[in-house]
Protein backbone atom coordinates (compact mmCIF):
# COMPACT_ATOMS: atom_id res chain seq x y z
CA UNK A 1 0.00 0.00 0.00
CA UNK A 2 1.07 3.58 -0.66
CA UNK A 3 1.11 6.36 1.56
CA UNK A 4 2.60 10.37 1.52
CA UNK A 5 3.94 11.89 4.76
CA UNK A 6 3.76 15.72 4.85
CA UNK A 7 5.35 16.09 8.59
CA UNK A 8 4.60 20.15 8.55
CA UNK A 9 0.87 21.53 9.09
CA UNK A 10 2.68 24.90 8.06
CA UNK A 11 5.63 26.28 6.49
CA UNK A 12 6.29 30.51 7.28
CA UNK A 13 9.17 31.74 5.15
CA UNK A 14 9.22 35.49 4.67
CA UNK A 15 9.40 36.69 0.74
CA UNK A 16 12.65 36.52 -1.10
CA UNK A 17 13.92 33.77 1.26
CA UNK A 18 14.12 29.94 -0.11
CA UNK A 19 11.22 27.52 1.03
CA UNK A 20 11.61 23.87 1.29
CA UNK A 21 7.65 21.53 1.99
CA UNK A 22 8.86 18.70 3.00
CA UNK A 23 7.31 15.14 1.87
CA UNK A 24 8.17 11.48 2.50
CA UNK A 25 7.12 8.35 0.83
CA UNK A 26 5.99 4.87 0.82
CA UNK A 27 5.01 2.77 -1.91
CA UNK A 28 5.76 -0.95 -2.90
CA UNK A 29 6.21 -0.63 -6.56
CA UNK A 30 8.56 2.35 -8.40
CA UNK A 31 7.39 5.31 -7.31
CA UNK A 32 5.73 8.59 -9.40
CA UNK A 33 5.68 11.50 -7.12
CA UNK A 34 3.60 14.65 -7.58
CA UNK A 35 3.49 17.86 -6.00
CA UNK A 36 0.17 19.59 -6.07
CA UNK A 37 -1.00 23.63 -5.43
CA UNK A 38 -4.26 24.79 -3.83
CA UNK A 39 -5.13 28.19 -3.50
CA UNK A 40 -8.61 28.66 -1.65
CA UNK A 41 -11.98 27.76 -2.62
CA UNK A 42 -10.04 26.25 -6.14
CA UNK A 43 -8.86 22.63 -7.20
CA UNK A 44 -5.46 21.37 -7.09
CA UNK A 45 -3.04 22.95 -10.00
CA UNK A 46 -0.23 20.30 -11.14
CA UNK A 47 3.25 22.28 -10.00
CA UNK A 48 5.67 19.09 -10.74
CA UNK A 49 6.32 15.53 -11.08
CA UNK A 50 9.08 12.67 -10.73
CA UNK A 51 9.06 9.61 -13.14
CA UNK A 52 12.63 9.00 -13.87
CA UNK A 53 15.33 10.29 -14.66
CA UNK A 54 16.92 13.41 -13.40
CA UNK A 55 16.39 13.64 -9.30
CA UNK A 56 16.27 17.26 -9.41
CA UNK A 57 12.89 18.04 -11.35
CA UNK A 58 11.73 21.19 -12.18
CA UNK A 59 8.18 22.45 -12.13
CA UNK A 60 5.86 25.33 -12.39
CA UNK A 61 5.97 28.84 -11.21
CA UNK A 62 10.05 28.28 -10.67
CA UNK A 63 9.06 25.22 -7.76
CA UNK A 64 11.57 22.55 -8.07
CA UNK A 65 11.93 18.69 -6.09
CA UNK A 66 14.12 16.32 -5.52
CA UNK A 67 13.82 13.05 -5.66
CA UNK A 68 15.87 11.12 -2.78
CA UNK A 69 15.42 7.34 -2.60
CA UNK A 70 17.71 6.13 0.21
CA UNK A 71 15.46 8.85 2.25
CA UNK A 72 12.13 7.95 0.48
CA UNK A 73 11.78 11.65 0.03
CA UNK A 74 10.39 14.25 -2.91
CA UNK A 75 10.85 17.53 -0.90
CA UNK A 76 9.33 20.74 -3.08
CA UNK A 77 11.77 24.03 -2.73
CA UNK A 78 11.85 27.68 -4.43
CA UNK A 79 14.93 29.31 -4.06
CA UNK A 80 13.12 32.69 -3.58
CA UNK A 81 9.59 32.72 -2.21
CA UNK A 82 7.03 35.17 -3.10
CA UNK A 83 3.95 36.48 -1.04
CA UNK A 84 1.58 34.86 -3.88
CA UNK A 85 3.17 31.45 -3.37
CA UNK A 86 1.23 31.24 -0.35
CA UNK A 87 -1.83 28.29 -0.19
CA UNK A 88 -1.80 24.71 0.70
CA UNK A 89 0.44 22.27 -0.74
CA UNK A 90 0.11 18.45 -1.87
CA UNK A 91 2.71 15.71 -2.23
CA UNK A 92 0.86 12.51 -4.14
CA UNK A 93 2.47 8.91 -5.28
CA UNK A 94 1.43 6.47 -6.74
CA UNK A 95 2.62 3.06 -7.39
CA UNK A 96 4.32 3.36 -11.31
CA UNK A 97 4.26 -0.66 -11.20
CA UNK A 98 0.57 -0.56 -11.44
CA UNK A 99 -2.18 -0.08 -14.36
CA UNK A 100 -3.98 2.72 -12.02
CA UNK A 101 -3.28 6.02 -12.25
CA UNK A 102 -4.79 6.64 -8.62
CA UNK A 103 -2.79 9.30 -6.54
CA UNK A 104 -2.35 8.82 -2.76
CA UNK A 105 -2.13 12.23 -1.03
CA UNK A 106 -0.50 13.60 1.99
CA UNK A 107 -2.12 15.33 4.08
CA UNK A 108 -0.80 18.77 2.67
CA UNK A 109 1.07 21.72 3.83
CA UNK A 110 0.24 25.59 4.42
CA UNK A 111 2.78 27.59 2.84
CA UNK A 112 2.34 31.37 4.39
CA UNK A 113 5.21 33.46 2.89
CA UNK A 114 5.33 37.21 4.66
CA UNK A 115 5.91 40.57 3.06
CA UNK B 1 -9.66 23.24 -24.11
CA UNK B 2 -12.01 23.19 -21.26
CA UNK B 3 -10.66 22.06 -18.21
CA UNK B 4 -12.38 19.56 -15.62
CA UNK B 5 -15.93 20.60 -15.14
CA UNK B 6 -18.16 19.88 -11.71
CA UNK B 7 -21.40 21.28 -10.76
CA UNK B 8 -22.87 22.60 -8.81
CA UNK B 9 -19.93 24.21 -6.78
CA UNK B 10 -21.82 24.41 -3.54
CA UNK B 11 -24.79 22.26 -3.00
CA UNK B 12 -27.14 22.32 0.08
CA UNK B 13 -28.93 19.23 1.51
CA UNK B 14 -31.15 18.18 4.22
CA UNK B 15 -30.25 15.19 6.22
CA UNK B 16 -31.97 12.25 4.71
CA UNK B 17 -31.87 13.98 0.97
CA UNK B 18 -29.80 12.62 -2.19
CA UNK B 19 -26.97 14.63 -3.64
CA UNK B 20 -26.06 14.17 -6.76
CA UNK B 21 -22.37 15.70 -7.76
CA UNK B 22 -21.52 15.81 -11.81
CA UNK B 23 -17.87 15.73 -13.21
CA UNK B 24 -17.35 16.38 -17.12
CA UNK B 25 -13.79 15.48 -18.07
CA UNK B 26 -11.62 17.24 -19.92
CA UNK B 27 -11.91 16.18 -24.05
CA UNK B 28 -10.14 13.17 -24.80
CA UNK B 29 -9.85 11.88 -21.01
CA UNK B 30 -11.64 8.60 -20.34
CA UNK B 31 -10.66 7.64 -16.39
CA UNK B 32 -12.05 10.30 -14.02
CA UNK B 33 -11.01 9.65 -9.91
CA UNK B 34 -13.41 11.21 -6.99
CA UNK B 35 -11.45 12.43 -4.28
CA UNK B 36 -13.42 14.09 -0.69
CA UNK B 37 -11.56 16.64 1.09
CA UNK B 38 -12.71 17.59 4.82
CA UNK B 39 -11.42 20.47 6.83
CA UNK B 40 -8.05 19.69 8.25
CA UNK B 41 -7.70 17.06 6.31
CA UNK B 42 -6.01 15.80 2.91
CA UNK B 43 -7.46 14.59 -0.13
CA UNK B 44 -9.27 11.00 0.60
CA UNK B 45 -9.36 8.50 -2.70
CA UNK B 46 -12.87 7.08 -3.01
CA UNK B 47 -13.37 6.25 -6.57
CA UNK B 48 -11.27 5.33 -9.82
CA UNK B 49 -13.80 5.08 -12.99
CA UNK B 50 -13.32 4.77 -16.77
CA UNK B 51 -16.40 4.51 -19.12
CA UNK B 52 -18.78 2.14 -18.10
CA UNK B 53 -16.65 0.64 -15.41
CA UNK B 54 -15.70 0.76 -11.95
CA UNK B 55 -12.27 0.00 -11.35
CA UNK B 56 -11.21 0.46 -8.28
CA UNK B 57 -13.77 1.50 -5.54
CA UNK B 58 -11.64 1.13 -2.84
CA UNK B 59 -12.04 4.32 -0.96
CA UNK B 60 -16.16 4.68 -1.47
CA UNK B 61 -17.94 4.12 2.07
CA UNK B 62 -20.09 0.81 2.32
CA UNK B 63 -23.10 2.41 2.30
CA UNK B 64 -25.06 5.07 0.45
CA UNK B 65 -22.34 6.21 -1.45
CA UNK B 66 -22.15 5.07 -5.59
CA UNK B 67 -20.65 6.27 -9.03
CA UNK B 68 -20.99 6.13 -12.25
CA UNK B 69 -19.28 7.21 -15.60
CA UNK B 70 -22.01 6.61 -18.55
CA UNK B 71 -21.41 5.98 -22.53
CA UNK B 72 -22.60 9.19 -22.95
CA UNK B 73 -22.83 12.33 -20.58
CA UNK B 74 -20.81 12.88 -17.32
CA UNK B 75 -19.56 10.88 -14.09
CA UNK B 76 -21.95 11.03 -11.29
CA UNK B 77 -21.31 10.61 -7.59
CA UNK B 78 -24.28 9.96 -5.52
CA UNK B 79 -24.95 10.06 -1.83
CA UNK B 80 -28.28 8.88 -0.52
CA UNK B 81 -29.44 10.19 2.69
CA UNK B 82 -27.01 12.82 3.50
CA UNK B 83 -25.98 13.15 6.98
CA UNK B 84 -24.01 16.06 8.68
CA UNK B 85 -20.50 14.12 8.32
CA UNK B 86 -21.24 13.94 4.27
CA UNK B 87 -20.57 17.71 4.70
CA UNK B 88 -17.16 18.23 2.38
CA UNK B 89 -15.68 19.84 -0.71
CA UNK B 90 -16.08 16.48 -3.30
CA UNK B 91 -12.97 16.87 -6.25
CA UNK B 92 -13.36 15.07 -9.58
CA UNK B 93 -10.16 14.48 -11.75
CA UNK B 94 -9.77 13.20 -14.83
CA UNK B 95 -6.33 11.84 -17.35
CA UNK B 96 -4.99 10.71 -20.16
CA UNK B 97 -4.74 6.88 -20.45
CA UNK B 98 -2.42 5.48 -17.36
CA UNK B 99 1.36 5.69 -18.58
CA UNK B 100 0.72 8.31 -21.50
CA UNK B 101 3.89 10.89 -21.58
CA UNK B 102 1.91 13.51 -19.78
CA UNK B 103 0.16 11.32 -17.39
CA UNK B 104 -1.10 13.47 -14.58
CA UNK B 105 -4.53 13.92 -13.09
CA UNK B 106 -6.49 17.16 -13.52
CA UNK B 107 -8.78 18.68 -11.23
CA UNK B 108 -12.35 20.17 -11.46
CA UNK B 109 -12.98 23.21 -9.14
CA UNK B 110 -15.26 20.92 -6.60
CA UNK B 111 -18.66 20.61 -5.47
CA UNK B 112 -18.83 22.12 -1.90
CA UNK B 113 -21.38 20.04 0.11
CA UNK B 114 -23.35 21.23 2.95
CA UNK B 115 -25.60 19.11 5.15
CA UNK B 116 -28.32 21.17 7.17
Amino acid sequence: AQSVAQPEDQVNVAEGNPLTVKCTYSVSGNPYLFWYVQYPNRGLQFLLKYITGDNLVKGSYGFEAEFNKSQTSFHLKKPSALVSDSALYFCAVRDGSSNTGKLIFGQGTTLQVKP
Amino acid sequence: NAGVMQNPRHLVRRRGQEARLRCSPMKGHSHVYWYRQLPEEGLKFMVYLQKENIIDESGMPKERFSAEFPKEGPSILRIQQVVRGDSAAYFCASSPPVGAANEKLFFGSGTQLSVL
